[in-house]
């Protein structure tokens, strides 16, 4: 089976940097993802990783590590629109290689 | 720009009814999925497709069925609507590149 673990809640001042966790166990892991979701609206696809090692993306960078089971996703010079729910995703060979989903972590950015 | 269209936003149905959400893509996308979302539950599979006439059951696929007779189509049907499916869908469509998933706005479905 599959287990996705990130906070559930975070909360962060405009301008500043935020690191969001996710920790995964999974026995036939095979790529992670990170969605965002603004309140009402549907997930969007923010980043994707499959091997160790850190991908950037504008002020956007997701980092895996496949030993670890963990990955983070980092949101630098934070706006207020950032303001939304953020998940994480495990794809797992055995499950069809279909995306497993973490509850997701909801940030507020304060002024 | 890429689409995944979800026939209705918000609905309200009474138990025991028939419920149909429809859902459509225009990326020529092989595969369709239906996810359903709860607060603290996060998103579930429910039924996925990786071709036309093609189904197969996700995490979650009790009370639930899905018909994908074209291949931008992909259709969930609840057969006798009940109160614990009260819920928001989400149609969701992927392709090539590493298969991350497009996502319709999702219904907000409301069962009385």
């Amino acid at each position: 089976g599959q287990n996705i673990d990130q906070p559930t809640e975070m909360t962060a001042t405009e301008g500043a940097i935020v690191q969001i966790n996710c920790t995964y166990q999974t026995s036939g892991f095979n790529g992670l993802f990170w969605y965002q979701q603004h309140a009402g609206e549907a997930p969007t696809f923010l980043s994707y990783n499959v091997l160790d090692g850190l991908e950037e993306k504008g002020r956007f960078s997701s980092f895996l590590s496949r030993s670890k089971g963990y990955s983070y996703l980092l949101l630098k010079e934070l706006q207020m629109k950032d303001s939304a729910s953020y998940l994480c995703a495990v794809r797992d060979q055995t499950g069809a290689n279909n995306l497993f989903f973490g509850t997701g972590t909801r940030l507020t950015v304060i002024p | 720009d890429v689409k995944v269209t979800q026939s209705s936003r918000y609905l309200v149905k009474r138990t025991g009814e028939k419920v149909f959400l429809e859902c459509v893509q225009d990326m020529d996308h092989e595969n369709m999925f239906w996810y359903r979302q709860d607060p603290g539950l996060g998103l579930r599979l429910i039924y996925f497709s990786y071709d036309v006439k093609m189904k197969e059951k996700g995490d979650i696929p009790e009370g639930y069925s899905v018909s994908r007779e074209k291949k931008e189509r992909f259709s969930l049907i609840l057969e006798s609507a009940s109160t614990n499916q009260t819920s928001m869908y989400l149609c969701a469509s992927s392709g090539g590149g590493p298969g991350e998933l497009f996502f319709g706005e999702g219904s907000r479905l409301t069962v009385l």
